[in-house]
C-alpha cells in the first residue's frame, strides 16, 4: 500500500482565496482524521471521521473550516476564505480503527496564505 | 477535554547516554499513550505505544513507563544514536486511540556527537 496520500504537497496562496487540501486514507482502514501543525500551537486535531461520518469536529477553529468524506478513499479539507493565521502544515491520517490506536500519517500539506 | 503537557521541550545528550522525554495528562479516562518521532520535514511516525493496563513496555532501545496514578509517563530512549535526533511528541486518548490523539508541544531531542 502507498499509505496515505496527501495533495497539495505545498500551497501557496493569497488571503482571502479558498483552499482544497485532499486526503486518500490507507485502504481498509475506518478512520480518517486531519491535524494542523504550527510551532505555536503543535498537532490540532480539527475534525475526524468513523465509516466517513463526522464524529468530531470540536477542533475546527472556524466556520471558514469545512471537512468532507463523500466515500471510503476521498477526503477534503476546505478553507473559504483563507487568512495568514491559516498558514500551517495539515495532516491527514488515517487508522484501522479499534484493534489498535495507530495513526498512519501523510506527508502533510504546507500551506501559505501571503 | 484532554490536556498533554510535555518537558523539556529541547534536550541535548551527547551520543551514547540516554535521554527522558516526561508527559502528563489530564483525563483520568485516558488509557492509551503513544509516542511519535518526526523527522524534520516528515510525517509524525508510531515508535512505541503503551495501555492503561501496563505500566512499562520495552523495544530494543526504547522503553516507556506509566504511572496512572500520577497522571504522568516518559519515554526513555538509551545508547542515543545521531539517527535519534528529531522532535518526540507524547499523547494520549481516552478511546484507544480509535477517536484521536490528543498530543504534547513536543521535544526536540538533539545528539550531540
Amino acid at each position: 500500500d502507498a499509505g496515505v496520500i496527501q495533495s497539495p504537497r505545498h500551497e501557496v496562496t493569497e488571503m482571502g482565496q479558498e483552499v482544497t487540501l485532499r486526503c486518500k486514507p490507507i485502504s481498509g482502514h475506518n478512520s480518517l482524521f486531519w491535524y494542523r501543525q504550527t510551532m505555536m500551537r503543535g498537532l490540532e486535531l480539527l475534525i475526524y471521521f468513523n465509516n466517513n461520518v463526522p464524529i468530531d469536529d470540536s477542533g475546527m477553529p472556524e466556520d471558514r473550516f469545512s471537512a468532507k468524506m463523500p466515500n471510503a478513499s476521498f477526503s477534503t479539507l476546505k478553507i473559504q476564505p483563507s487568512e495568514p493565521r491559516d498558514s500551517a502544515v495539515y495532516f491527514c491520517a488515517s487508522s484501522p480503527g479499534r484493534q489498535t490506536g495507530e495513526l498512519f500519517f501523510g506527508e502533510g500539506s504546507r500551506l501559505t496564505v501571503l | 477535554g484532554e490536556n498533554v503537557e510535555q518537558h523539556p521541550s529541547t534536550l541535548s545528550v551527547q551520543e551514547g547516554d540516554s535521554a527522558v522525554i516526561k508527559c502528563t495528562y489530564s483525563d483520568s479516562a485516558s488509557n492509551y499513550f503513544p509516542w511519535y518521532k518526526q523527522e524534520l520535514g516528515k510525517r509524525p511516525q508510531l515508535i512505541i505505544d503503551i495501555r492503561s493496563n501496563v505500566g512499562e513496555k520495552k523495544d530494543q532501545r526504547i522503553a516507556v513507563t506509566l504511572n496512572k496514578t500520577a497522571k504522568h509517563f516518559s519515554l526513555h530512549i538509551t545508547e542515543t544514536q545521531p539517527e535519534d535526533s528529531a522532535v518526540y511528541f507524547c499523547a494520549a486518548s481516552s478511546g484507544g486511540g480509535a477517536d484521536g490523539l490528543t498530543f504534547g508541544k513536543g521535544t526536540h531531542l538533539i545528539i550531540q556527537p
